[in-house]
């Protein structure tokens, strides 16, 4: 069976530091990936998505990156970290032919 | 790019009754349209979902229905739960060489069922 795991499942870090979030998948090859953001009482805004490796799309223009650097691996970054970044990440896998989107616990970033 | 847009922000029931809660798509090429439940501080999981060439499917007290002219597509709760009580999201998968893959969500929708 597929899993996903995402961790850190909280993280507190202040403002101007780095951060990098990771996600992987279990159980399947070349899945679509995604990260999402929640800020509280919003909805789930797409960041980033990829359909393979090293294949990267940018949804919105902000001060994160991801990058995928194996087939199940998928990283969201920031050189420095801004108030507005808080909220809750997910990252997400799809079959590349399938259609249900399986989401991981997600991870609860506050910035100070 | 795929934008969706979803109606209404919060939806209040008394138990038994029914909820209805709406989305409308811009991507006439999007194909799936899935929709997800969230508790509060937990994952959003699929409830039910329909692809574009069916226009209603039901699964017990849940249904959705599609409008391929119209772009819009629906969630129906029948005989509504306290359990029931939860963020609502609606979603569209995009098609074609610039959109394949990508997932868009909808703004969610908070139902609160009242007992």
């Amino acid at each position: 069976s597929q899993t996903i795991h995402q961790w850190p499942a909280t993280l507190v870090q202040p403002v101007g530091s780095p951060l990098s979030l990771e996600c992987t998948v279990e159980g399947t090859s070349n899945p679509n990936l995604y990260w999402y953001r929640q800020a509280a009482g919003r909805g789930l805004q797409l960041l980033f998505y990829s359909v393979g490796i090293g294949q990267i799309s940018s949804e919105v223009p902000q001060n994160l990156s991801a990058s995928r650097p194996q087939d199940r691996q998928f990283i969201l970054s920031s050189k420095k970290l801004l108030l507005s970044d808080s909220g809750f990440y997910l990252c997400a896998w799809r079959r590349t032919a399938g259609t249900e989107a399986f989401f991981g616990q997600g991870t609860r970033l506050t910035v100070v | 790019g795929e934008n969706v847009e979803q109606h209404p922000s919060t939806l209040s029931v008394q138990e038994g009754d029914s909820a209805v809660i709406k989305c409308t798509y811009s991507d006439s090429a999007s194909n799936y349209f899935p929709w997800y439940k969230q508790e509060l501080g937990k994952r959003p999981q699929l409830i039910i979902d329909i692809r574009s060439n069916v226009g209603e499917k039901k699964d017990q007290r849940i249904a959705v229905t599609l409008n391929k002219t119209a772009k819009h597509f629906s969630l129906h709760i029948t005989e509504t739960q306290p359990e029931d009580s939860a963020v609502y999201f609606c979603a569209a998968r995009g098609y074609g060489s610039s959109n394949t893959g990508k997932l868009i969500f909808g703004q969610g929708t908070t139902l609160q069922v009242k007992p």
